[in-house]
This record gives structure tokens, C-alpha cells and sequence, in this order.
């Protein structure tokens, strides 16, 4: 399978505790999206990188959560001195970069990882 | 600041039936608009998006949408409920910026009954 894969797909963590995610996109696409989605809401977008520069973070990423993208291929996402309301599904998307008329091209999501924090 | 308004938590339909599945938005620029489907524990997948194009946009699994722009509406709507539509949709728009990132709305549950 070549789709968007998400590791681990369930994390069940202590309050306090650090955890990490991560993502590896589909392999041509250079845009990847990390968004957060609790019980009963939509996904919240939390940050994208285009390769491996980072170029928007959303204000629900507190200073507890970086977000890296070496050589612009898996992404990680890390949660520190975890708090239990950021028990949620992280949901990691990727895309290539349109073109003219074409920009707005398909985001393909993984299945998530979702974390627990007791 | 872009968002969209879906109208309805939970929808229940007959198979067979006519599904609608309400959607507003609200945009300062000329909106990009997607729906997405959620089967539990799985992640997003893409039912079709509105780009500025033909406005009656047709997407899989026999679903379409009509972008009315009076209206600030982007109904998903398809003839005739499956067992296998029942689902969690989202409606999404982006506003075509170099992030391309994606504004949801809190999802549709749609229930199929016999």
C-alpha cells in the first residue's frame, strides 16, 4: 500500500508523559499536514511543511508540540509533559503541489493515531 | 477567517432514500470546497471538491454536490442511500492560499436503515 502511514495507530500515555508520532506520506507528495480532531468535532489543522521547511503553525500548537520534517520525507509530531486534554486523533495528511488551475489538489489523509492521555 | 456550517449532527435515511447532507460556508474570498468521508477509526478520504469550475460537481460512490454561491451552500446529496454510505461527513473549505490547509466543519452522521 503507498498511502499516508501513521505509527503508532493507538498511544496510550500517562499525563506528564512525552510522546511522538510519526508520518510517512505518500512518496511524491512535497506538502504534508498534521491536524487534530477530538469526539464529535472535524479535524483542526495544526501545522504543514512543503518539503521540510515548516511554513504555518496553527495557535492550537502550543509550545508543547513541535513538529519536524528532516530531508522533507516522514514527518514527527511531539507532544511534551502531555495533558489529558490532548487525548485526540492525530490525523497526518499529504499532497503535491498544484499547478495553475489544478492548485487545489486532493489531500490524502492517514488513519490517524489515536492518543489517550491517563 | 474562513468556515463552514454543517446543519444537522445526525441524519437518518432509508436505504434507497434520498440522502442530503447540508453544508454552508462562509468565505471573504472565492472558496475552495471539499466533502469528506470518515468510516470509524480511518482516516479522511475524499468524496469531491469544487475548484471555480463547473458548479454540479460529481463525485464517487455515486455522490454529488452543487456549489450555489447565493446561497453560500455546498449540499452533498446522492439518489439513493446505500447500507454502506452510513458514515461521519465533513464538508471543508480552503481558500486557495499556499497552505491549501483545510477548514472542517463538526461532521454529519449519517445512518442507513433498511
Amino acid at each position: 500500500d503507498t498511502g499516508v502511514s501513521q505509527n503508532p495507530r493507538h498511544k496510550i500515555t500517562k499525563r506528564g508523559q512525552n510522546v511522538t508520532f510519526r508520518c510517512d506520506p505518500i512518496s511524491e507528495h512535497n506538502r504534508l499536514y498534521w491536524y487534530r480532531q477530538t469526539l464529535g468535532q472535524g479535524p483542526e489543522f495544526l501545522t504543514y511543511f512543503q518539503n521540510e521547511a515548516q511554513l504555518e503553525k496553527s495557535r492550537l500548537l502550543s509550545d508543547r508540540f513541535s513538529a519536524e520534517r528532516p530531508k522533507g520525507s516522514f514527518s514527527t509530531l511531539e507532544i511534551q509533559r502531555t495533558e489529558q486534554g490532548d487525548s485526540a486523533m492525530y490525523l497526518c495528511a499529504s499532497s503535491s503541489l498544484g499547478q495553475g488551475a489544478n492548485w487545489a489538489t486532493e489531500a490524502f489523509f492517514g488513519q490517524g493515531t489515536r492518543l489517550t492521555v491517563v | 477567517a474562513q468556515s463552514v456550517t454543517q446543519l444537522g449532527s445526525h441524519v437518518s435515511v432509508s436505504e434507497g432514500a434520498l440522502v442530503l447532507l447540508r453544508c454552508n460556508y462562509s468565505s471573504s474570498v472565492p472558496p475552495y470546497l471539499f466533502w469528506y468521508v470518515q468510516y470509524p477509526n480511518q482516516g479522511l478520504q475524499l468524496l469531491l471538491k469544487y475548484t471555480s469550475a463547473a458548479t454540479l460537481v460529481k463525485g464517487i460512490n455515486g455522490f454529488e454536490a452543487e456549489f450555489k454561491k447565493s446561497e453560500t451552500s455546498f449540499h452533498l446529496t446522492k439518489p439513493s442511500a446505500h447500507m454502506s454510505d452510513a458514515a461521519e461527513y465533513f464538508c471543508a473549505v480552503s481558500d486557495g492560499g499556499t497552505a491549501s490547509k483545510l477548514t472542517f466543519g463538526t461532521g454529519t452522521r449519517l445512518q442507513v436503515t433498511l
